[in-house]
Order: C-alpha cells, then sequence, then structure tokens
C-alpha cells in the first residue's frame, strides 16, 4: 500500500515570500504524483501532476514541482507567492500500474496563509 | 467550476438512518471516484465505477454502497449511519479512469450525523 505525508501542516507567509511544501510518499514501485490544490469554499483543483519524464514539473499559476525518486519525495515550489494563494494543499499519489487501486491516496494537506 | 455536481450540498440526520448521495459527472467522462474527508482521516479513496462497473474498492466500509447508472451518474448509499460517518464526501471524474487521467472534484457533500 502507498501513503503519503506532508511534512508541515499550517504555514504562514508573507507576500512575495518562496513557498516550497513538502511531500513524501511510501510505495515500492512506480507512481504517479498530484498536487491538488483547495481554495476557501471551492472544489478540489489540480495544480500539477507527474507521470514521467522531466522531473521538473510546471503547473498552473506559477507553481511548479519536482520529483526527486531517490528521496520518494515530490516538493511544491512558488518563487513569489501571493495573498490569493491561501488554500489547503494536498500531495496524492496512485501506483502506476499494477495491484492497489485507481483511486489517489492523499496527504493530510497543508494549510496555507499568505498574509499581505 | 469542474463540471462534477454533486447533491445535496449539506445533509443533517440521526443515527441508524440512511442517505443518498448523488453525483453526475463531467461530461465525457466515464469514470467515477468516490472520496471521505474527515477531521480524523483526511481525504479517504472508497470507491471507483468505470461505465457503469465497479473498477476498484478502497476503505469503503460495508454500510456503504455505491452504483454508477447507465447515464453514468453515481450514488453513494450510507447506512446505519454513526456519528463518526459525518464528513465531506467528495465525487469525482475521469475521462476513462485510467491512473494516469485527471480527476475532477465536486463541491463535496457535508454530511453531519446527530
Amino acid at each position: 500500500a502507498q501513503s503519503v505525508s506532508q511534512h508541515n501542516h499550517h504555514v504562514i507567509l508573507s507576500e512575495a515570500a518562496s513557498l516550497e511544501l513538502g511531500c513524501n510518499y511510501s510505495y515500492g514501485g512506480t507512481v504517479n504524483l498530484f498536487w491538488y490544490v483547495q481554495y476557501p469554499g471551492q472544489h478540489l483543483q489540480l495544480l500539477l501532476k507527474y507521470f514521467s519524464g522531466d522531473p521538473l514539473v510546471k503547473g498552473i499559476k506559477g507553481f511548479e514541482a519536482e520529483f526527486i525518486k531517490s528521496k520518494f519525495s515530490f516538493n511544491l515550489r512558488k518563487p513569489s507567492v501571493q495573498w490569493s494563494d491561501t488554500a489547503e494543499y494536498f500531495c496524492a499519489v496512485n501506483a502506476r500500474s499494477g495491484g492497489g487501486a485507481d483511486g489517489l491516496t492523499f496527504g493530510k494537506g497543508t494549510h496555507l496563509i499568505i498574509q499581505p | 467550476d469542474s463540471g462534477v455536481t454533486q447533491t445535496p450540498k449539506h445533509l443533517i440526520t440521526a443515527t441508524g438512518q440512511r442517505v443518498t448521495l448523488r453525483c453526475s459527472p463531467r461530461s465525457g467522462d466515464l469514470s467515477v471516484y468516490w472520496y471521505q474527508q474527515s477531521l480524523d482521516q483526511g481525504l479517504q479513496f472508497l470507491i471507483q465505477y468505470y461505465n457503469g462497473e465497479e473498477r476498484a474498492k478502497g476503505n469503503i466500509l460495508e454500510r456503504f454502497s455505491a452504483q454508477q447508472f447507465p447515464d453514468l451518474h453515481s450514488e453513494l448509499n450510507l447506512s446505519s449511519l454513526e456519528l463518526g460517518d459525518s464528513a465531506l464526501y467528495f465525487c469525482a471524474s475521469s475521462h476513462r479512469g485510467g491512473r494516469a487521467d485527471t480527476q475532477y472534484f465536486g463541491p463535496g457533500t457535508r454530511l453531519t450525523v446527530l
């Protein structure tokens, strides 16, 4: 079975600060990796995803993430955050093939607050 | 707006009761997923359907069941409700149900069991 760990449950930053949210997964095989965001009062939206190829993935709204296979990590980054980035961020994984469910395994989420 | 709709938005009921949550996938999507989000367990995958057939099961209790109808909408049935079933229930859809597919999430149904 796979599992996902997000290190920071709450992060508070000022506008224009740089952001890095940690995500580590546990699974013996190859995986697909996702970052979802949930803005206040809204549904979960996909920020970016990684399946194969270039381990540096660019997503929407200036976010990017880097897959480091040796560290089982998929950290989310943004060089300069805005107040509108205040939201809950979820890292998720599923096994690319083999046994197991097609559903996503999510981390517990990181609540990001950006102060003006 | 993801294109996935869920009804009702809120549901308040009593222990022991049975409720049905409804989900309509995005136009053209064949696969539907159900997730439960609670404070202690986080977001957990419950079950997946593809074109009317059950494809995968996650942490779904025996008291819970789901189905996907010919028009591709799905219903999640929760019975013998307990206080611990209070949670946000999300539906998601994807085009072909593959593991690389993007899952698009609905706004959720908040269930409160009193």
